[in-house]
């Protein structure tokens, strides 16, 4: 089983700072890795896809890279609504996904 | 996109069956191009996909589950479901259901419902 690992647990920022959250995967996964944002009471939602792609309707200060085991997702400028709960996710071995154990960003 | 909306009973008996409700907004339920599924994350814990399903019909679970577990769906109500048979305390856990869209690299999560809460009683 691939185990995705997050760090840091919880990123605290400032607005307007960078943020570079990390998913390490304990095998290669190639390009079968997704990002989400969760916000307390609402869905989460798709940032990232396929490890670099952009959804829909995402601020271009979301950006993603990565290849083999370590990813990167960053965050531009921080503004007040990305404080949040980031999940890191892959589906190398499809249908089965797993995720890892998330990043907190708060403000500092 | 569409609105996913969980539905279910909240709280649960030991050993009873959970049966939980996903409507979906659209008819893309009955869409050829993607697969639906269903998450959850225990208190404190990490999400753990559960299981998903194709427009065919063809089911998929994950293995830690696949004896108490069945999604279905009622594509003329645009509606997916769960079953959890002979819950425990365990299965305590906020229930997601997603829809997954074609990718180059299978398919990925696009759609979120956000969440119902499920407790299981002694």
């Amino acid at each position: 089983e691939i185990v995705l690992t997050q760090s840091p647990g919880t990123l605290s920022l400032s607005p307007g700072e960078r943020a570079t959250l990390s998913c390490r995967a304990s095998h290669t996964i190639t390009n079968y890795l997704d990002w989400f944002q969760h916000k307390p009471g609402q869905a989460p939602r798709l940032l990232i896809y396929d490890t670099s792609n952009r959804a829909t309707g995402v601020p271009v200060r979301f950006s993603a890279t990565g290849s083999g085991t370590d990813f990167t997702l960053t965050i531009s400028n921080v503004e007040p609504e990305d404080f949040a709960l980031y999940y890191c996710q892959h589906r190398t071995n499809w249908p089965l996904i797993t995720f890892g154990q998330g990043t907190r960003l708060e403000i500092k | 996109q569409p609105q996913l909306q969980e539905s279910g009973p909240g709280l649960v008996k030991a050993s009873e069956t959970l049966s939980l409700s996903c409507s979906v907004s659209d008819d893309s339920i009955r869409s050829s191009s993607y697969y639906w599924g269903w998450l959850r994350q225990p208190p404190g814990r990490g999400l753990e996909w559960i299981g998903s399903m194709s427009y065919k019909g063809n089911t998929y679970y994950n293995l830690s589950l696949k004896s108490r577990v069945t999604v279905f769906s009622d594509t003329s109500k645009n509606r997916l479901s769960l079953e959890v048979t002979s819950v425990t305390a365990a299965d305590t856990a906020v229930y997601f259901c997603v829809r997954f869209y074609p990718s180059r690299f299978y398919y990925y999560i696009d759609v979120w419902g956000k969440g119902t809460t499920v407790t299981v009683s002694s």
